[in-house]
C-alpha cells in the first residue's frame, strides 16, 4: 500500500516555508524524498533510515518518526528553484524488501516571485 | 557522461505493437529498476534486477518482459501494446538492494504513446 502525501498542493511565495507530510500504515526501514520538475526525471534529495533522524540538505531538511511511520520534509525560505512535484519513498521493514520502493502520490510546490 | 540513460525518449506507436526501450548505467550499481508513471504522475516499481537477477516482480501484465544481459543494462519489451500502456517509462539504479543503499538515480524516461 503506497503512502499518503499531504497537502497534495502547495503555493508559496518566495521565501516562505512550507512542510510535506509522508504517512505509512506499514512499519517503515527507511524513508527517502526527491523532487521531480515538470518533464525531467526525479533527483534523489535525502534518505533518512529508522531511528528517528534528521536530516538537512541546504535549506531543505526532513525528519522521520518511525513509531507513528511518519516523515516530514520541511522547505525553509523557498527559493524559484523549489518548484516540483516531491515524492516520498518508503521502504518497508521486517522481510526483505529487495531494495523496493513504493512511492506517495506526489505534492506539487509552485513558488512564485 | 549520463549516468543512467535510456532510450528512446519518445516512442509513439500504434495499439497490438511491440517496442522495446533499453536503459544503460555506468555508475557501478548492482541494481536496476524499471518504474512506470502515468498521467496523475503515479511513480509505480515494476521490476528490479540485482546483478542480472530478477528480484522484484510487480504485479504487471507478462506483455512486458525485462531483461538484464549483465548488470550495466536493463532493457523492457512490450508486447501487443494497449491504449492504458501509455506513460512514461523510468528507469533507475542503485548501489544495490541492501536496506538503505537503494538511493535510486534515475534516468530521464522514455515517453510511451499508444494511439
Amino acid at each position: 500500500q503506497q503512502p499518503v502525501q499531504s497537502p497534495q498542493a502547495v503555493i508559496l511565495r518566495e521565501g516562505e516555508d512550507a512542510v510535506i507530510n509522508c504517512s505509512s500504515s506499514k512499519a517503515l526501514y527507511s524513508v527517502h524524498w526527491y523532487r521531480q520538475k515538470h518533464g525531467e526525471a526525479p533527483v534523489f534529495l535525502m534518505i533518512l533510515l529508522k531511528g528517528g533522524e534528521q536530516k538537512g540538505h541546504e535549506k531543505i531538511s526532513a525528519s522521520f518518526n518511525e513509531k507513528k511511520q511518519q516523515s516530514s520534509l520541511y522547505l525553509t525560505a523557498s527559493q524559484l528553484s523549489y518548484s516540483g512535484t516531491y515524492f516520498c519513498g518508503t521502504e518497508n521493514a521486517g522481510g526483505t524488501s529487495y531494495g523496493k520502493l513504493t512511492f506517495g502520490q506526489g505534492t506539487i510546490l509552485t513558488v512564485h516571485p | 557522461d549520463t549516468a543512467v540513460s535510456q532510450t528512446p525518449k519518445y516512442l509513439v506507436t500504434q495499439m497490438g505493437n511491440d517496442k522495446s526501450i533499453k536503459c544503460e548505467q555506468n555508475l557501478g550499481h548492482d541494481t536496476m529498476y524499471w518504474y512506470k508513471q502515468d498521467s496523475k504522475k503515479f511513480l509505480k516499481i515494476m521490476f528490479s534486477y540485482n546483478n542480472k537477477e530478477l528480484i522484484i516482480n510487480e504485479t504487471v501484465p507478462n506483455r512486458f518482459s525485462p531483461k538484464s544481459p549483465d548488470k550495466a543494462h536493463l532493457n523492457l519489451h512490450i508486447n501487443s501494446l494497449e491504449l492504458g500502456d501509455s506513460a512514461v517509462y523510468f528507469c533507475a539504479s542503485s548501489r544495490d538492494s541492501l536496506p538503505g543503499a537503494n538511493v535510486l538515480t534515475f534516468g530521464a524516461g522514455s515517453r510511451l504513446t499508444v494511439l
